[in-house]
């Protein structure tokens, strides 16, 4: 149980454009998730948190309108990186919380982002 | 001072070996403490999960946590080479967001 995906698991794109990372839980509903990114071989970076239906909480430092996140329903969550640049470039994961489980959260296995 | 130190390694035992992995913490108000393996370039695997301080078992891997201290370990008995990752020690606490606060996260090699 507890199974989070990720589509795509990894992507190239060209500078300008825009990519959307999918988050799925897929055994349980997800009031919450979480995305992060990470750079390598450094820890976790929290960038957002996702509320279903509602707008999501970004950190300190992250540009909402550069990192657009839609909780649509109980088992998704959207990351789009609009207008990419190669500073983007970074491993993006997700996780979805388990609240029946002490404030667990769960892990997607995360979306390799390369901007050329 | 970062709320939670741990050391990055790289940590290399031998196989069969115990090893320990610890992390330190500054904020009192953590509750909630989570080790995860993250093997690379893959999403991190929660291995464990305890509340309270004290020993907690399963299978090869213990979590140990001495809020008094403010300090955890995970031990891991007769390792193996798939044990080789890296480690992260994560906590948070009620009343926070439901965040986790991550260690750096220690990389630990077992050879054969």
């Amino acid at each position: 149980g507890a199974v989070v995906s990720q589509h795509p698991s990894w992507v190239i794109c060209k500078s300008g454009t825009s990519v959307k990372i999918e988050c799925r839980s897929l055994d349980f509903q997800a009031t919450t998730m979480f995305w992060y990114r990470q750079f390598p071989k450094q820890s976790l970076m929290l960038m957002a948190t996702s509320n279903e239906g509602s707008k999501a909480t970004y950190e300190q430092g992250v540009e909402k309108d550069k990192f657009l996140i839609n909780h649509a329903s109980l088992t998704l969550s959207t990351l789009t990186v609009t207008s990419a640049h190669p500073e983007d470039s970074s491993f993006y994961i997700c996780s979805a919380l388990l609240a029946a489980v002490w404030e667990t959260q769960y892990f997607g296995p995360g979306t390799r982002l390369l901007v050329l | 001072q970062k709320e939670v130190e741990q050391d990055p390694g790289p940590l290399s035992v031998p196989e069969g070996a115990i090893v320990s992995l610890n992390c330190t913490y500054s904020n009192s108000a953590f509750q909630y403490f989570m080790w995860y393996r993250q093997y690379s370039r893959k999403g991190p695997e929660l291995l464990m999960y305890t509340y309270s301080s004290g020993n907690k078992e399963d299978g090869r891997f213990t979590a140990q946590v001495d809020k008094s201290s403010k300090y955890i370990s995970l031990f891991i008995r007769d390792s193996q080479p798939s044990d080789s990752a890296t480690y992260l020690c994560a906590m948070s606490f009620t009343g926070g967001g439901n965040k986790l606060t991550f260690g750096t996260g220690t990389q630990l090699k077992v050879e054969l």
